[in-house]
């Protein structure tokens, strides 16, 4: 157990539907990275952020959107949903914002199937 | 731009045979180097690292070694058991690109009993 916790576990939805997935990072640690997993694209870094603000941005579309809370738990908005987005969403967590050692915590991931 | 490169899989091998997962990697920076394990069903996990040059990672009875000259850090362990099978990822990070991690496409090991 990593301690990173994500939520829900699995989401079915349909074509054109918003939906929001949650990530609690572990204690003390005050960034979250979002990552999308599918077959076809590999483990792909989507955005971070730090103590609250955006960090870094990656690969994320423009109908994708995060934010993190003054509790650092962080939400990723997924909207006007595509069959191409269904796939494995993690969260990390890692105790600082920058620094090549810093290491990533994984949570268990969701699973976002659009139908 | 920065990226690693993983050998394709599968992967299978027999039970206590000899396991190496070649990584090499492109960086304009000094990147420190990972290997991130997944087991079916579970989020990454992180195997072994390494931040510099020559530096050795090792857990479980695998390691992995930072190669500058030959930017490699193949994942290697002497003997493997059932429960090593999962998909292995290889992954950089840089300051230089933001702290950015970037991973390879997975290794996917069977190792059969």
């Amino acid at each position: 157990d990593s301690g990173v916790t994500q939520t829900p576990k699995h989401l079915i939805t349909a074509t054109g539907q918003r939906v929001t997935l949650r990530c609690s990072p572990r204690s003390g640690d005050l960034s979250v990275y979002w990552y999308q997993q599918s077959l076809d694209q590999g483990l792909q870094f989507l955005i971070q952020y730090y103590n609250g603000e955006e960090r870094a941005k990656g690969n994320i579309l423009e109908r994708f959107s995060a934010q993190q809370f003054p509790d650092l738990h962080s939400e990723l908005n997924l909207s006007s949903l595509e069959l191409g987005d269904s796939a494995l969403y993690f969260c990390a967590s890692s105790v600082s914002g920058g620094g090549s050692t810093d290491t990533q915590y994984f949570g268990p991931g969701t699973r976002l199937t659009v139908l | 731009g920065d990226s690693v490169t993983q050998m394709e899989g599968p992967v299978t091998l027999s039970e206590e045979a000899f396991l190496t997962i070649n990584c090499t990697y492109t960086a304009t920076g000094y990147p420190s180097l990972f290997w991130y394990v997944q087991y079916p069903g579970e989020g990454l996990q992180l195997l072994l690292k390494a931040t510099k040059a020559d530096d050795k990672g090792s857990n479980k009875g695998f390691e992995a070694t930072y190669r500058k000259e030959t930017t490699s850090f193949h994942l290697e362990k002497g003997s493997v058991q059932v429960s090593d099978s999962a998909v292995y990822f290889c992954a950089l990070r840089t300051v230089d690109t933001g702290n950015q991690f970037y991973f390879g496409t997975g290794t996917s090991l069977t190792v059969i009993p």
